[in-house]
């Protein structure tokens, strides 16, 4: 089964409202890192965190990574209706190469204007 | 540089069929992948490569095959479709650069299974 779990699932927002979304492995990973895909395209990157408790923010996005890497969260702040998209998380576990992921199944994010 | 180019872009199938989906990337990349999505399931990895000539399995490789005879090409075969095989089918190209392994994606395959 999927080893990466993603919540919530669907993401209703408000335009200008914050909100989390959390990413949690059942294993130990080396890397995590981020994508966006629009409706009817192809994800594509958004960020990678590498060391434990990493945080990088890019504008209005804040990731984290946690101490134990096993978890991350995605944090958006003063959301727009350009953030409309499906975020996923994915990282290689620690035994694989760093070119093999592991998906979630991703956070719809519904932004209401 | 296109990047990552998939054909085609739709395809009907019937069951029992065969063919064979084609990635390319001109980037240099040693790793190739390839991912279908289905709803609320992600993206779930089928085949991988970290070379020419170099493969690996990756969560759902049962009725694929791919071979990877350069670095370029990283063509995924369906050896007899089934319905269950209807997905969207994403290829990506990845490298070391600077300690990122950034995926770059295809725009993807949409493939139904009569």
């Amino acid at each position: 089964g999927q080893q990466v779990m993603q919540i919530p699932q669907y993401q209703h927002v408000q335009e200008g409202e914050d909100f989390t979304t959390y990413c949690n492995s059942s294993t130990t990973l080396s890397n995590i890192q981020w994508y966006k895909q629009r409706p009817g395209g192809h994800p594509v990157f958004l960020i990678q965190l590498v060391k434990s408790g990493e945080v990088k923010k890019q504008k209005r996005l804040t990731f984290q990574f946690g101490e134990a890497k096993k978890n991350s969260s995605l944090h958006i702040t003063a959301t727009q209706t350009t953030d409309v998209g499906t975020y996923f998380c994915a990282g290689p576990r620690r035994t694989d190469s760093w070119g093999k992921l592991q998906f979630g199944a991703g956070t719809q994010v519904v932004v209401t204007p | 540089n296109a990047g990552v180019t998939q054909t085609p872009k739709f395809q009907v199938l019937k069951t029992g069929q065969s063919m064979t989906l084609q990635c390319a990337q001109d980037m240099n990349h040693e790793y190739m992948s390839w991912y279908r999505q289905d709803p609320g399931m992600g993206l779930r990895l089928i085949h991988y490569s970290v070379g020419a000539g170099i493969t690996d399995q990756g969560e759902v490789p049962n009725g694929y095959n791919v071979s990877r005879s350069t670095t370029e090409d990283f063509p995924l075969r369906l050896l007899s479709a089934a319905p269950s095989q209807t997905s969207v089918y994403f290829c990506a190209s990845s490298n070391d650069a600077s300690g990122s392994y950034e995926q770059y994606f295809g725009p993807g395959t949409r493939l139904t299974v009569t």
